[in-house]
C-alpha cells in the first residue's frame, strides 16, 4: 500500500522554464512534508519543507505548495537550471507519531541547456 | 564536523553470506534511520532507532534483517544469509533529538551486490 505517490517517473524541461513536480498522499495523518534531491551515487539532501498549517513555502527558486483537501503537494522550480537535474523525492511524516518519513518513488528531472 | 558516514560504500557478498552495513551519525545526533532503495524504486523506510532502542522497525523484513544502535559506536544493519533480492542501496540518515525531519542528514549509502 503506497501512501506517497509520485506518478511521473521522469520530467524534462528547458533551462529557464518552470519545473513542476507533483506528489499525492493517502494518509490524512501526515502533517509535515518535505522534498529531497538526490544525485547519482550520493545520499538524498533536504531541499524544502512545509507544515500542514501552511499552503505555500518559498525558498529562492523553490516553492512548495500544499493542498490538504486534495492531499496533494507540488514543488515548483523557477527558473530551472541544468544543475537541478536530479531525482526528487517527496517525503511525508506525522509529527509526534512514529516519526517515520515515508517517501514516494521519486521523479527524475532533466533540465536541458 | 563530518557528515553521516556509511561504510563500506560498496559491498559484494555471495548468496548465503552475511552483510554488515555501518552508519556513524553526525556528532550530536542520537536518531538513526535506515532506508533501502531497490533498483528503479524509491526510498523504503526500514527502521528507526535511538541509542540502544528500536523505535519503529515496521519496514524491516521479519527474517534475516536486524539493526542496532549501541550506546557506543555506529549503528549496524545486519543481513544474514543474503539473497540476490537484497541487492540495493542502503541509506542511513541521522537527526538530533526532538527535531523536525528537515534536520535529518543522509549518508552516501552502501551499495550491496549479492552474487
Amino acid at each position: 500500500d503506497q501512501q506517497v505517490k509520485q506518478n511521473s517517473p521522469s520530467l524534462s524541461v528547458q533551462e529557464g522554464r518552470i519545473s513542476i513536480l507533483n506528489c499525492d498522499y493517502t494518509n490524512s495523518m501526515f502533517d509535515y512534508f518535505l522534498w529531497y534531491k538526490k544525485y547519482p551515487a550520493e545520499g538524498p539532501t533536504f531541499l524544502i519543507s512545509i507544515s500542514s498549517i501552511k499552503d505555500k513555502n518559498e525558498d529562492g527558486r523553490f516553492t512548495v505548495f500544499l493542498n490538504k483537501s486534495a492531499k496533494h503537494l507540488s514543488l515548483h522550480i523557477v527558473p530551472s537550471q541544468p544543475g537541478d537535474s536530479a531525482v526528487y523525492f517527496c517525503g511525508c511524516i506525522t509529527q509526534g507519531g512514529s516519526e517515520k518519513l515515508v517517501f514516494g518513488k521519486g521523479t527524475k528531472l532533466t533540465v536541458n541547456p | 564536523n563530518a557528515g553521516v558516514m556509511q561504510n563500506p560504500r560498496h559491498l559484494v557478498r555471495r548468496r548465503g553470506q552475511e552483510a554488515r552495513l555501518r552508519c556513524s551519525p553526525m556528532k550530536g545526533h542520537s536518531h538513526v534511520y535506515w532506508y533501502r532503495q531497490l533498483p528503479e524504486e524509491g526510498l523504503k523506510f526500514m527502521v528507526y532507532l535511538q541509542k540502544e532502542n528500536i523505535i519503529d522497525e515496521s519496514g524491516m523484513p521479519k527474517e534475516r534483517f536486524s539493526a542496532e544502535f549501541p550506546k557506543e559506536g555506529p549503528s549496524i544493519l545486519r543481513i544474514q544469509q543474503v539473497v540476490r533480492g537484497d541487492s540495493a542501496a542502503y541509506f542511513c540518515a541521522s537527526s538530533p533529538p526532538s527535531s523536525l525531519p528537515d534536520k535529518a542528514f543522509f549518508g552516501q549509502g552502501t551499495r550491496l551486490t549479492v552474487v
